[in-house]
């Protein structure tokens, strides 16, 4: 069965603290994205990447950069973690750029900030 | 920009009853693709449903069936013979085609199946 793994479930982190998500598929996928989900909101795109050592933007990228340095593993970057970056994150993969549906999801990551 | 609305944030259903989720899109594109997908309270994502904008057949999977209007830009779920295992957030989506899959996300309708 294809994987995408979220290396925490939860988190709780401290104001100002530098904050790594990580996600990796098993999958051979191209494509990784993360998204945020709050209550009310929805997900919403924080940054995506289509290739190796390639990065896009999404919605709301403020406050967060990624790394792709491997295939397998993208990373969400929170330089200085704000009370307004507590969420939910969810990390998931499809197989290339121009397939539309095969999204395989990770189980999230609940990050707190104090 | 593409936008994706659910005007019913809760829903109840009772145990073998039929419900339908709302969902509306605004687009100015032709090809797309809309998605259903379930959030139980265990968090993973789940695909219930895909339709492509160029087939007018509307998507089934087993006990759900949707209603794809592409006029009105209306893509409502409907849950027949609801389970207790239904009960879960979920989330109407849209990607246009080949933008690298990005999906846009509706707010959510929150489902209650009840005894």
């Amino acid at each position: 069965d294809v994987k995408v793994t979220q290396s925490s479930r939860y988190l709780v982190k401290r104001t100002g603290e530098k904050v790594f998500l990580e996600c990796v598929q098993d999958m051979d996928h191209e494509n990784m994205f993360w998204y945020r989900q709050d209550p009310g909101l929805g997900l919403r795109l924080i940054y995506f990447s289509y290739d190796v050592k390639m990065k896009e933007k999404g919605d709301i990228p403020e406050g967060y950069s990624v790394s792709r340095e491997k295939k397998e593993r993208f990373s969400l970057i929170l330089e200085s973690a704000s009370t307004n970056q507590t969420s939910m994150y969810l990390c998931a993969a499809t197989p290339s750029f121009w397939d539309s549906g095969g999204y395989t999801f990770g189980s999230g990551t609940r990050l707190t900030v104090v | 920009a593409q936008t994706v609305t659910q005007s019913q944030p809760e829903m109840s259903v009772q145990e073998a009853e039929t419900v339908t989720l709302s969902c509306t899109y605004d687009t100015s594109e032709s090809n797309y693709y809309l998605f259903w997908y379930k959030q139980p309270p265990s968090r993973q994502m789940i695909l219930v449903i895909r339709q492509e904008a160029y087939k007018q057949q509307n998507a089934t999977e087993n006990r759900f069936s949707v209603n794809f209007q592409k006029a009105a830009k209306s893509f409502s779920l409907k849950i027949s013979d609801s389970q207790l295992g239904d009960t879960a957030m979920y989330f109407c989506a849209f990607t246009l085609t080949g933008t690298a899959s990005k999906l846009t996300f509706g707010t959510g309708t929150r489902l209650q199946v009840t005894l």
